[in-house]
């Protein structure tokens, strides 16, 4: 069955990087795009960002665009989002999604001094 | 950006009652809409994608309408297991937004 695992979440002081990811199993893992969604403590879903099945196409929410960037590694089964200069408001549960039809379990990202 | 809004933002019903969501899009999205459910500590769950095409699995009781602008996540008969926080997502265009979500309570 399909199965998406984030890894990678902790705490990190505003402005600095991290790097999420999220392995992917259980498909066809080069067909399909995958998305990144985010959700703030006790707030709403956010959509953050995709990548295409080939890693040719790739878009951003306005809120991380130019400090986040989402890239795949098929030979791994790989998605990943590196994320810059982070902000307090980035602070949120980070899942990956195949086609966001099938999700991932999330992880948290702290961001705080 | 495309703007969601949902309406209402939160309500209480019954076991049984007929709940009605409804989510606006600020400009028009053809029928490229979706609802999720999410339950407290969860990922979200697909329910409808296309505005009204229910998603393998999903109960009968819920069913979607709508294009262009309007749309409407239906819940024919309310069972226990559906008090959640349900949202819509237009994938007309990037970014993909969703709206602010609705939860659904126990009255």
């Amino acid at each position: 069955q399909v199965q998406l695992v984030e890894s990678g979440g902790g705490v990190v002081q505003p402005g600095r990087s991290l790097r999420v990811s999220c392995a992917a199993s259980g498909f066809s893992f080069s067909s399909y795009g995958i998305h990144w969604v985010r959700q703030a403590p006790a707030k709403g879903l956010e959509w953050v960002a995709l990548i295409s099945y080939d890693g040719s196409d790739k878009y951003y929410a306005d809120s991380v665009k130019g400090r986040f960037t989402i890239s795949r590694d098929n030979s791994k089964n790989t998605v990943y989002l590196q994320m810059n200069s982070l902000r307090p408001e980035d602070t949120a549960v980070y899942y990956c999604a195949k086609s966001l039809v099938d999700w991932g379990q999330g992880t948290l990202v702290t961001v705080s001094s | 950006a495309i703007l969601m809004t949902q309406s209402p933002s939160s309500l209480s019903a019954s076991v049984g009652d007929r709940v009605t969501i409804t989510c606006r899009a600020s400009q028009g999205i053809r029928n490229d809409l979706g609802w999720y459910q999410q339950k407290p500590g969860k990922a979200p769950e697909f329910l409808i994608h296309a505005a009204s095409t229910l998603q393998s699995g999903v109960p009968s009781r819920f069913s979607g309408s709508g294009s262009g602008t309007d749309f409407t996540l239906t819940i024919s008969s309310l069972q226990p297991e559906d008090f959640a926080t349900y949202y819509c997502l237009q994938d007309y265009d990037y970014p993909w937004t969703f709206g602010q979500g609705t939860k659904v309570e126990i009255k």
